[in-house]
């Protein structure tokens, strides 16, 4: 079965310092991976995605994420963060079975940037 | 444009009382998905619509739970005979028809059951 995994509950970093956000994944065909990002007291925010071509993919407020097959990650990393960026990254995969586009979801990893 | 909108925003209920949450999906996308996040579980999927395919209801935790969806737009979720496991944030989202698109979260509904 298809699955994704974040290891950090939560990442700190200070403001200005580059970040990275980790997931692996376990899928049996081609992976379509996805990061969203939830700000207190909000939905889901889309912010990348991978599915085919460039193994770096770039996506919004100036993030970006690795695909490494080797590996089987798909880390999401910024340059430079900023306390802004503080809120909680969700990995996902679309499930292969069936027809449903339904995505699964990893655990979770609380980003808090320091000023 | 207007993104996916769900009402209420917050609900609190008392245990065994029905509760109706709905969404309202972004123009033209053809695809709905529910899901749910609550605190030790994640986020878990419940239920997809199509358009005028059968849902896939796999994720739906128990036969108190049901969704529908009228003329393919708005989606009711209703949880009867609420218990307090129910209580979560309950997200809906859409995409465009054709895998794998991108899904678009509405802001949630917080249901609390008493």
């Amino acid at each position: 079965a298809q699955s994704v995994a974040q290891p950090e509950d939560q990442v700190n970093v200070a403001e200005g310092n580059p970040l990275t956000v980790k997931c692996t994944y376990s899928v049996s065909g081609n992976p379509y991976l996805f990061w969203y990002v939830q700000y207190p007291n909000r939905g889901l925010q889309f912010l990348l995605k991978y599915i085919t071509g460039d193994n770096l993919v770039k996506g919004s407020y100036g993030f970006e994420a690795e695909f490494n097959k080797s590996q089987t990650s798909f880390h999401l990393k910024k340059p430079s963060a900023l306390v802004s960026d503080s809120a909680l990254y969700f990995c996902a995969v679309r499930d292969e079975g069936g027809a449903t586009n339904k995505l699964i979801f990893g655990t979770g990893t609380l980003l808090a940037v320091q000023p | 444009g207007a993104g996916v909108s769900q009402s209420p925003s917050n609900k609190v209920t008392e245990k065994g009382k029905d509760v109706e949450l709905r969404c309202d999906p972004i123009s033209g996308h053809t695809a709905l998905y529910w899901y749910r996040q609550s605190l030790g579980q994640g986020l878990e999927f419940l239920i997809y619509f199509q358009g005028n395919s059968a849902p896939d209801k796999s994720g739906l935790p128990s036969d108190r739970f049901s969704a529908e969806r009228t003329g393919g737009s708005v989606s009711t979720l209703t949880i009867q005979r609420t218990q307090q496991e129910d209580s979560a944030v309950y997200l809906c989202a859409s995409s465009l028809w054709g895998a794998p698109d991108t899904q678009y979260f509405g802001p949630g509904t917080r249901l609390t059951v008493l």
